[in-house]
């Protein structure tokens, strides 16, 4: 079934330490891909969001993604983290042909920064 | 504050009974989605509608319907409610240029 993997369920790290978070997609043809932040306690924002053009794509709070379309990858960086950081991290996708801009969602990663 | 609201924030009731959670989206856009999240299934789409019309279904049961109203409010109707149907229900609203989706802060629905 075509679906959006979000490769790893929970991540810890230090402060100031980099992180690359894992989204792979299985749909062909063009795609409109982001990445969602939901920290605790609070509804999902939107952090990055591609559509077309430069393959990296630069964000909110220093997070940037590069998507692959070899690969179909959209993995999500960011060259160090801290604490505020702590949240979980949606990959999304809206799939071709969909008929409206409905979001595939991956399963998140939760994101854990020890001070 | 994303400009979506979401009422109500908790909703606790019973198995078999019916509830409306009710979604008012952001200021001039046309477009309202409702998700629901799981622990056993993630973010699933589930129902979107534009300026009234409904425009696309994803996973949504049959017990399960949505309307959109002349003011662009939304309200998901859930039926013969069961266990399985504990989550929370967010609605997202987006611009007529469509490019991006905006969360409401979710309704959580415990069923007992």
């Amino acid at each position: 079934a075509q679906s959006v993997s979000q490769h790893n369920h929970h991540v810890i790290l230090s402060e100031a330490a980099s992180l690359e978070l894992g989204c792979n997609y299985s749909y062909g043809g063009t795609v409109n891909l982001f990445w969602y932040v939901q920290y605790p306690g609070q509804h999902l924002q939107l952090l990055l969001k591609y559509f077309s053009g430069d393959p990296l794509v630069k964000g909110i709070k220093g997070f940037e993604a590069e998507f692959i379309k070899s690969k179909f990858s959209f993995n999500l960086r960011k060259p160090s983290v801290q604490w505020s950081d702590t949240a979980e991290y949606f990959c999304a996708v809206n799939p071709p042909g969909a008929g409206s801009y409905q979001l595939t969602f991956g399963k998140g990663t939760k994101l854990s920064v020890i001070p | 504050d994303s400009g979506v609201t979401q009422t109500p924030k908790h909703l606790i009731t019973a198995t078999g009974q019916r509830v409306t959670l009710r979604c008012s989206p952001r200021s001039g856009d046309l477009s309202v989605y409702w998700y629901q999240q799981s622990l056993d299934q993630g973010l699933q789409f589930l129902i979107q509608y534009y300026n009234g019309e409904e425009r696309a279904k994803g996973n949504i049961l049959e017990r399960f319907s949505a309307q959109q109203f002349p003011d662009l409010h939304s309200e998901l109707n859930l039926s013969s409610l069961e266990l399985g149907d504990s989550a929370l229900y967010f609605c997202a609203s987006s611009p007529p240029s469509y490019n991006e989706q905006f969360f409401g802060p979710g309704t959580r629905l415990t069923v007992l």
